[in-house]
């Protein structure tokens, strides 16, 4: 089964800095998809960033970008000049690239504070 | 175009009663997914729809709750004589039918509350 790890519960940061959120993920799959949300006090579930496993370069949106480490099946999520509207909880998410397969696999999010 | 439309954004109910929650998909979107998120965790998924059709419920309760996605309107989720239990974020999202649920639209959630 797979599963996902975030194993910081929260996280604050000062504005203009930066700071990297971790997630860590298990399965035997070769072919997947991971995904960083986030989601502000409105709760909206907003999409920040993909990766496609089977792609070596790391995503980058912006301010945003992943360090995607897939033998230490590492995903982890750098914000530069974090921006007080960066303040929300982030969730790391999975799903296997198969044929009929649709469940995102979340893990248990990390808050983050951004600090003025 | 509006994107994944859900309401009530926030509902109450007592014990013992039916809660009732509606998602509109984006324009052009055929697929349905419900995931609920409890107090404090990720979400986690429940239930995937097509178009009049149940593709899978695995991640449901086997009781009381139940989904549904017509032909015409919204889609529904259902959750019969709750409990306290069920006080949780219900978020919708949604899919076109060419790409695969790599690429899913959020809802911005129902809250339900069960006194």
């Amino acid at each position: 089964a797979q599963t996902v790890t975030q194993s910081q519960p929260e996280m604050s940061v000062q504005e203009a800095e930066t700071v990297t959120l971790s997630c860590t993920y298990d399965t035997s799959e070769n072919n997947y998809y991971l995904f960083w949300y986030k989601q502000p006090p409105s709760r909206q579930m907003i999409l920040v960033i993909r990766q496609e496993a089977y792609k070596q370069q790391n995503a980058t949106e912006n301010r945003f970008s992943v360090n995607f480490q897939k033998a230490a099946k590492s995903f982890s999520l750098k914000i530069s000049d974090s921006q007080l509207g960066d303040t929300a909880m982030y969730f790391c998410a999975f799903i296997l690239l198969t044929s009929g397969t649709y469940k995102y696999i979340f893990g248990t999010g990390t808050r983050l504070k951004v600090l003025a | 175009n509006a994107g994944v439309m859900q309401n009530p954004r926030h509902l109450v109910r007592r014990r013992g009663q039916e809660a009732r929650l509606r998602c509109s998909p984006m324009k052009g979107h055929s697929h349905v997914y419900w995931y609920r998120q409890l107090p404090e965790e990720g979400l986690k998924f429940m239930v995937y729809l097509q178009k009049e059709n149940i593709i899978d419920e695995s991640g449901m309760p086997k009781e009381r709750f139940s989904a549904e996605f017509p032909k015409e309107g919204p889609s529904i989720l259902r959750i019969q004589q709750v409990v306290r239990g069920d006080s949780a974020a219900y978020f919708c999202a949604s899919s076109p039918p060419w790409a695969g649920a790599n690429v899913l639209t959020f809802g911005a959630g129902s809250r339900l509350t069960v006194l």
